[in-house]
């Protein structure tokens, strides 16, 4: 069964702190692996999206990285603002039987303090 | 457009009322998931449409009741709900194949009184 694990539970920083959040699995049979952020009694807002035969994917101020072979993946953010304030939860999506299975990590609260 | 659209944005019911959940996108992804969130807790899937065929997961109780009319629409039916059924009840949809983005509506929350 997979198993998906994020550290820190909690951080918070000072604005314009450059940062990084970790996730791992337990299983590297993926497929892909997505990073969503939560705003409080919000949906879920899609970030990045990193197939299984890349290493890295960017956007804006954020990058993340994928090692299958490790089992991890971290979300790098930079130049931290405090309307990145929110939950962040890693997904790891893997076919079962004609549909994306998706797997979310226990999720990071992030609050960036001005 | 990359929107997945949930109705109504707030519910509350009392536990002998039936109500239905609404979900529409129109990016034509052939699936489309219902997840359920507690408080500071992961989402967790209940039920998947993937080219209209639906896939169960096996703990959810039969008072939720999922439809597809169509590629384009899920509806959550839900009749004689408990208390401990209030919680943030998000929409996804996908491609339907393996390797691409999932993209979550704003969710509605539920309160069962």
């Amino acid at each position: 069964k997979q198993e998906v694990t994020q550290i820190p539970a909690a951080l918070s920083v000072p604005e314009g702190e450059n940062l990084v959040l970790n996730c791992s699995f337990t299983d590297s049979a993926i497929y892909n692996l997505q990073w969503f952020r939560q705003d409080p009694g919000k949906g879920l807002t899609s970030l990045l999206l990193i197939q299984s035969s890349q290493r890295e994917q960017t956007s804006g101020r954020l990058n993340a990285s994928l090692d299958k072979s490790s089992g991890r993946s971290t979300l790098y953010i930079a130049a931290s603002q405090p309307g990145d304030s929110a939950t962040y939860l890693c997904a790891v999506l893997t076919n079962s039987g004609g549909y994306q299975k998706v797997t979310f990590g226990t999720g990071t609260k992030l609050q960036v303090i001005p | 457009d990359t929107e997945v659209t949930q109705t109504p944005k707030h519910l509350v019911m009392g536990m002998t009322n039936k109500k239905s959940l609404k979900c529409e996108q129109h990016m034509g992804h052939r699936a489309m998931y219902w997840y359920k969130q507690k408080a500071k807790k992961p989402p967790e899937l209940m039920f998947v449409y993937s080219y209209e065929k639906l896939s169960i997961n096996e703990s959810v109780p039969s008072r939720f009741s999922p439809e597809c009319p169509n590629s384009s629409l899920l509806n959550l039916h839900l009749h004689a709900l408990q208390p401990e059924d209030s919680a943030l009840y998000l929409c996804a949809s996908s491609r339907g194949d393996s390797g691409n983005t999932i993209y979550f509506g704003e969710g509605s929350w539920l309160t069962v009184v």
